[in-house]
Formats: structure tokens, C-alpha cells, sequence
């Protein structure tokens, strides 16, 4: 079974703060994408960045960073000095990769971590 | 923008009543999933089209349904509505069945309540 876990309901940090949102992960499969996504006040689901599980390389993208640990089965989202616009429910997901011609697996979403920052 | 389509944005309805949600994936897209959002449960995964044939089935109520047209939009029909079918239904797309490490772009949702 896939599940993924994001244990922090809800973090509030103050403007320019960093800030690392959890993700814990569960599979069977040795081959699996790992993803985050951002859900702004609007409501919409932003795609930010998808891994795979051979490439553990950190990887940075402005503020944001990820820290993949094959070993924890861990994914974790850093923002660094956080802003306002930040502010949103984050979402970290799962998708086991199948057999080819096994049809393409769904995303398992975590339940979200509601960041708040505070100017 | 992702490029995906959904409407309508906003839904308002009574129990017991059927309603049609729309979504019209990106361009190229072969493939449109179905995803519901509620409190309670989070984001739970619905059901797959690719190409016309349905994939895959998650956790989809027999009173829903989903089809997906020659032009490859998608629509998710919900009937006999309870208070607990509101939430908020997402579509996605991505462009094939099985390629290596897709992300699937979302759409914007539509909220439903039901009253």
C-alpha cells in the first residue's frame, strides 16, 4: 500500500523565517516519483517539483529546496527566508511507477500542511 | 495558468440532485484524471481516462460516473447528491498513460455544495 505522511498540520512563521514542511513516504515499489504541490487561498493545485527514487540529489530552486532521504523515506520542503505569498497549503504525493503497460498510477496525496507567514 | 479547464468554478445544489462537472484538458493531453478534495478525507484520487477508456478506478462512488469524448474532454457525472459528496473536485491532466515520472497539471476545481 502507498501512503504518505505529513505530519504538520499547520505551521505559522514570522516574514523572512525559513521554514521546512515534512514528508514521510510508504511503497512497496522500488521505482516511485515523489512530488510537492501548492494549494494558494484560490484553491488551485500548483505543481512544484516531482523527484525519482534513483535520483537523491538535493535539489534547489530560488527559496525553495527539497531534501530527498531514501534511507528515512523522507522528502522534505525548505522555504527559505519565507514570504507572505507563501502562504498556502502544501501538499506532498506519491506515485508508485507500474510495469509498462500496466496503466499509469494515480498520485497519493498527503493530507497538506498548512503554512501561514506573517508579515 | 496549468492549461486545464474547469467549469463551472462554483456549484450550488439540492440533495438527491445530479450534476455535471466539466474539464477540458491540456492541448495534447491524452490522459484526465478525477480527484476529490474534502475536509475530512483530503485529496483522494477518483478515476483515469486515457484516450477515451477508462484506466483506473479509485475510491468512486457508484453514483458517480466519468467519460471521456472524442475530444478529450472529460466529464464526471454525480447523482443522487448528499451533503457529503460537497467538496472540491479537481481535474488533471498529463500527456500519456504509463511515460516515466509525469506530473499531471491541475485544473482550478470546482466547488460543489450541497444544501
Amino acid at each position: 500500500a502507498q501512503k504518505v505522511t505529513q505530519a504538520q498540520t499547520e505551521i505559522s512563521v514570522v516574514e523572512k523565517e525559513d521554514v521546512t514542511l515534512d514528508c514521510v513516504y510508504e511503497t512497496r515499489d522500488t521505482t516511485y516519483y515523489l512530488f510537492w504541490y501548492k494549494q494558494p487561498p484560490s484553491g488551485e493545485l500548483v505543481f512544484l517539483i516531482r523527484r525519482n527514487s534513483f535520483d537523491e540529489q538535493n535539489e534547489i530552486s530560488g527559496r525553495y529546496s527539497w531534501n530527498f532521504q531514501k534511507s528515512t523515506s523522507s522528502f522534505n520542503f525548505t522555504i527559505t527566508a519565507s514570504q507572505v505569498v507563501d502562504s498556502a497549503v502544501y501538499f506532498c504525493a506519491l506515485r508508485p511507477l507500474r510495469a509498462i503497460n500496466s496503466g499509469n498510477t494515480p498520485l497519493v496525496f498527503g493530507k497538506g500542511t498548512r503554512l501561514s507567514v506573517i508579515a | 495558468d496549468s492549461g486545464v479547464t474547469q467549469t463551472p468554478k462554483h456549484l450550488i445544489t439540492a440533495t438527491g440532485q445530479r450534476v455535471t462537472l466539466r474539464c477540458s484538458p491540456r492541448s495534447g493531453d491524452l490522459s484526465v484524471y478525477w480527484y476529490q478534495q474534502s475536509l475530512d478525507q483530503g485529496l483522494q484520487f477518483l478515476i483515469h481516462y486515457y484516450n477515451g477508456e477508462e484506466r483506473a478506478k479509485g475510491n468512486i462512488l457508484e453514483r458517480f460516473s466519468a467519460q471521456q469524448f472524442p475530444d478529450l474532454h472529460s466529464e464526471l457525472n454525480l447523482s443522487s447528491l448528499e451533503l457529503g459528496d460537497s467538496a472540491l473536485y479537481f481535474c488533471a491532466s498529463s500527456v500519456g498513460d504509463n511515460e516515466v515520472g509525469t506530473e499531471a497539471f491541475f485544473g482550478q476545481g470546482t466547488r460543489l455544495t450541497v444544501v
